[in-house]
């Protein structure tokens, strides 16, 4: 199965200052990778799909980029709802797998 | 817009069987194909499978031999069950749509997860 590999593990960013997550997938999957925002006791919710085109009503703020093996997920000026586990997961082979999430808190 | 919502105990005894369902609201479970997901405490997503309503079934190959889905259309509800349960079954599990756009599919939307503990 293709493993799913996120960097950092935690990223500490101010409100208003730019977030950047990555995500590695061992082999390539093309543009066939999602991210996903999860929060405490919430339904995880989908954010970009085909590695870079916006879920509906998912602010622009939210790009995401890069293809083949190397993923990015940018959150240009965070907002206070933006903490969160953000996951990415590949759509690329079953079975489908996810990255272990990067946790954005709190400077 | 489609929901949906899991149910089921909240706790599992090792070795025992653990029975989870998904109803859907807003939309028909014959639109699409439908999955679980599952999340251990402090640890990544893992999908364990997923079921069109014909029947037909994929699953997580780590997962197989102990994973049964199975769809009721006539209440909009699917339902999974994973027997021989262990400590490591214990985890946040979720439903999903699969949207499916020409091969690639993501999972969208979610349900808001039930904790499943397994004990002894």
């Amino acid at each position: 199965e293709i493993v799913m590999t996120q960097s950092p593990a935690t990223l500490s960013v101010s409100p208003g200052e730019r977030a950047t997550l990555s995500c590695r997938a061992s082999q390539s999957i093309s543009s066939n990778l999602a991210w996903y925002q999860q929060k405490p006791g919430q339904a995880p919710r989908l954010l970009i799909y085909g590695a870079s085109t916006r879920a509906t009503g998912v602010p622009a703020r939210f790009t995401g980029s890069g293809s083949g093996t190397e993923f990015t997920l940018n959150i240009s000026s965070l907002q206070s709802e933006d903490f969160a586990v953000y996951s990415c997961q590949q759509c690329h082979t079953w079975p489908r797998t996810f990255g272990q999430g990067t946790k954005v808190e709190t400077k | 817009q489609v929901q949906l919502q899991e149910s089921g105990p909240g706790l599992a005894k090792t070795s025992e069987t653990l029975s989870l369902t998904c109803t859907i609201s807003g939309g028909s479970i014959r639109s699409s194909s439908w999955s679980w997901i599952r999340q251990p405490a402090g640890k990544g997503l893992q999908w364990i499978g997923r079921m069109y309503t014909s029947g037909s079934t994929n699953y997580n190959p780590s997962l197989k031999s102990r994973v049964t889905m199975s769809v009721d259309t006539s209440k909009n509800q699917f339902s999974l069950k994973l027997s021989s349960v262990t400590a490591a079954d214990t985890a946040i599990y979720y439903c999903a749509r699969d949207v499916v756009m020409a091969g690639p599919s993501w999972f969208d939307p979610w349900g808001q997860g039930t904790l499943v503990t397994v004990s002894s």
